[in-house]
């Protein structure tokens, strides 16, 4: 049963307008949550990550978003760039620090 | 070098090989994994290493074996493989394990095809 989905496995938006990609979550027990973003080729590289305890944490252009009563985290980008084209991965955590990841969503930005 | 390496970038081998992936970090960290990532599936964590001990084996079957000489250097021994093996096995490292602000830093990985 796969504990971390993400439903969209791909995204096509324009320049400089916003991405939002989406992540849910079955394990209420998850305490964090993280966004890594991968180009081909290379491996994953952590991107932004929010405790449970907040329901929003920015970083530049990112913002990452939690509704912990829907089981639910967003990441949005804003304004979108060609370079943010990759594959993004939304993980969570709890006390242990074993990561459960999503499958995975493919943003394209096209200029 | 520095972050996390790994070698070859690339490998094919028959059912019958006996092969190793590397994977080196130069991070000072003390825990060390391998995933398993297959076509259109999350990221599967195999193994986790700390401090050189194995702490973490995820039902991974025994034609895949880990090896961790030291805390900077984290192998896959691989015999005997099925095609269904065929993957992108990452690497990645964190300071330590059990903790849970746990950022783990990852190597680029080897796509491997069992032919």
């Amino acid at each position: 049963d796969q504990q971390v989905k993400q439903n969209s496995p791909s995204l096509s938006v324009q320049e400089g307008r916003i991405s939002i990609l989406n992540c849910d979550y079955t394990n209420s027990m998850f305490d964090y949550f993280l966004w890594y973003k991968k180009y081909p080729a290379e491996g994953p590289t952590f991107l932004i990550s929010i405790s449970s305890i907040k329901d929003k944490n920015e970083d530049g252009r990112f913002t990452v978003f939690l509704n912990k009563s829907a089981k639910h985290l967003s990441l949005h980008i804003v304004p979108s760039q060609p370079g943010d084209s990759a594959v993004y991965f939304c993980a969570a955590t709890t006390n242990t620090g074993k990561l459960i990841f999503g499958q995975g969503t493919t943003l394209q930005v096209k200029p | 070098e520095t972050g996390v390496t790994q070698t070859p970038r690339h490998l094919v081998m028959g059912m019958t090989n006996k092969k190793s992936l590397k994977c080196e970090q130069h991070l000072g960290h003390n825990a060390m994994y391998w995933y398993k990532q297959s076509a259109k599936k999350p990221l599967e964590l195999m193994f986790v290493y700390s401090l050189e001990e194995r702490v973490e084996n995820n039902s991974v079957p025994s034609r895949f074996s880990p090896e961790c000489p030291n805390s900077s250097h984290l192998f896959l021994h691989l015999h005997t493989l099925q095609p269904e093996d065929s993957a992108l096995y990452l690497c990645a490292s964190s300071q330590d394990w059990g903790q849970l602000y746990n950022e783990q830093f990852f190597g680029p990985g080897t796509r491997l095809t069992v032919l």
